[in-house]
């Protein structure tokens, strides 16, 4: 049981670059959730996913788009990357909105 | 919508002294209320947490938080750290309600350095 995994662990891209962060879970949970921790912020909710088949956005959803491909999987991705995406990006998975949430062990971008 | 607030970003204590971290929210519903621990380079993880019932928490690693409906706080406390309770911790919080879409709302953290 890994529960929530993250690839990859470290990325490094020029700005215009584009990217997907993968996330997957095997908690067989409904809900699952992207979100980066900048210093000072805490952690900043991009978007979510209820349940297999939806996504919405949270509170910073700009130039993220998000798939959920299955209940397993939900991925982020970068069109285009600017300066100020370099963050740490956390996926979690909770069996329902408003359960807990367990993290992945992030992914540590840096946007040059 | 909720909002936390964490009044400390970082909290120096001896080891064997007690600590106490403070998180405050505001919220025009019922809440439910997390602390979550975040280790270095890694995620977070649950610490404890407040649906319902009584308002002193246990949580794991000897942690425990008092949920104050009047003073609006959820206070996380430890009567004698370690060395290895070093970490970034969260208070975060979420509406009680029956629609099932309330999120989760992060404080801004709170760095808990213990000096040997």
């Amino acid at each position: 049981n890994a529960g929530v995994t993250q690839t990859p662990k470290f990325q490094v891209l020029k700005t215009g670059q584009s990217m997907t962060l993968q996330c997957a879970q095997d908690m067989n949970h409904n809900s699952m959730y992207w979100y980066r921790q900048d210093p000072g912020m805490g952690l900043r909710l991009i978007y979510y996913s209820a349940s297999e088949g939806t996504t919405d956005k949270g509170e910073v959803p700009n130039g993220y788009n998000v798939s959920r491909l299955n209940k397993r999987e939900f991925s982020l991705r970068l069109e285009s990357a600017a300066p100020s995406q370099t963050s740490v990006y956390f996926c979690a998975s909770s069996p329902g909105q408003q359960e807990t949430q367990y993290f992945g062990p992030g992914t540590r971008l840096l946007v040059l | 919508a909720q909002s936390v607030t964490q009044l400390d970003s970082q909290v120096p204590v001896f080891e064997e002294a007690p600590v106490e971290l403070r998180c405050n929210y505001s919220s025009s519903v019922s809440v439910y209320l997390f602390w979550y621990v975040q280790y270095p380079n890694q995620g977070l993880q649950l610490l404890l947490k407040y649906l319902s019932g009584s308002t002193l928490v246990k949580g794991i690693n000897g942690f425990e938080a008092e949920f104050n409906k009047s003073q609006t706080s959820f206070h996380l406390r430890k009567p004698s750290v370690h060395i290895s309770d070093t970490a970034e911790y969260f208070c975060a919080v979420s509406g009680a309600t029956n629609f099932g879409n309330e999120k989760l709302t992060f404080g801004t953290g709170t760095r808990l350095t213990i000096i040997p």
